[in-house]
């Protein structure tokens, strides 16, 4: 039972260029989510999915793209990258969104964009 | 809109208890999570509150008062390994029956010897 993973670990970019991270799951939960984190700003949300085939904008979604094609995939896509986006990425996944299901987080990637 | 607020930086000694506290401001509160970090990894759930109280899980516990808006965590019998950065989360109803976490920035606690 792997949990979270996301591949890659690190990349570097650079402005313009564009890049996919695979995030997968084997817990069988239907939420999924995608955050960054930077210094000084605490983990932010970007894009989440309730479903397979169902996406939702989070705070901070401008200049990404997923998708849920999968049940335990969720990507996210920078179609064109700027160096503000450099930052560490992490996804998460959950049975349900009340206060008492847990987001479980995979191991981040850290992208820097030059 | 969600406010979060908890304390940038706390130093203690090894062996001594810490509380770490929370404040938050929202609409739609549902719970409170912590959550660890240690450098360069992932946040990992320690606790959550649902209701007015303290939660014990061995040496930490997390106490909510949802009328004052306010959380803390206790961490007794500090470690050295129980240096990283502690998160505040508030669970909140955003909307077509569905709940968003929102985290605060963190504060990270170092041990010393």
């Amino acid at each position: 039972n792997a949990g979270v993973t996301q591949t890659p670990k690190f990349r570097v970019l650079k402005t313009g260029q564009s890049m996919t991270l695979l995030c997968a799951q084997d817990m069988n939960h239907e939420y999924m989510y995608w955050y960054r984190q930077d210094p000084g700003m605490g983990l932010r949300l970007i894009h989440y999915s309730v479903g397979e085939g169902t996406t939702a904008k989070g705070e901070v979604p401008d200049g990404y793209n997923v998708s849920r094609l999968k049940k335990q995939n969720f990507l996210l896509g920078l179609e064109s990258a700027a160096p503000s986006q450099t930052s560490v990425y992490f996804c998460a996944s959950s049975s349900g969104t009340s206060a008492t299901d847990t987001q479980y987080f995979g191991p981040g990637t850290r992208l820097t964009v030059l | 809109g969600q406010n979060i607020d908890q304390p940038t930086e706390m130093t203690a000694t090894e062996g001594a208890i810490v509380q770490i506290n929370c404040t938050y401001q929202t609409s739609g509160f549902n719970g409170l999570f912590w959550y660890q970090q240690h450098a360069g990894e992932a946040p990992t759930f320690l606790s959550y509150n649902v209701l007015d109280g303290l939660e014990e899980k061995g040496r930490f516990s997390s106490f909510l008062s949802r009328s004052k808006g306010y959380s803390y965590l206790l961490l007794k019998e500090l470690q050295m390994k129980d240096s990283a950065s502690y998160l505040c989360a508030v669970t909140a109803y955003s909307g077509a029956g569905s709940y968003q976490l929102t985290f605060g920035k963190g504060t990270k606690l170092s041990v010393i010897p």
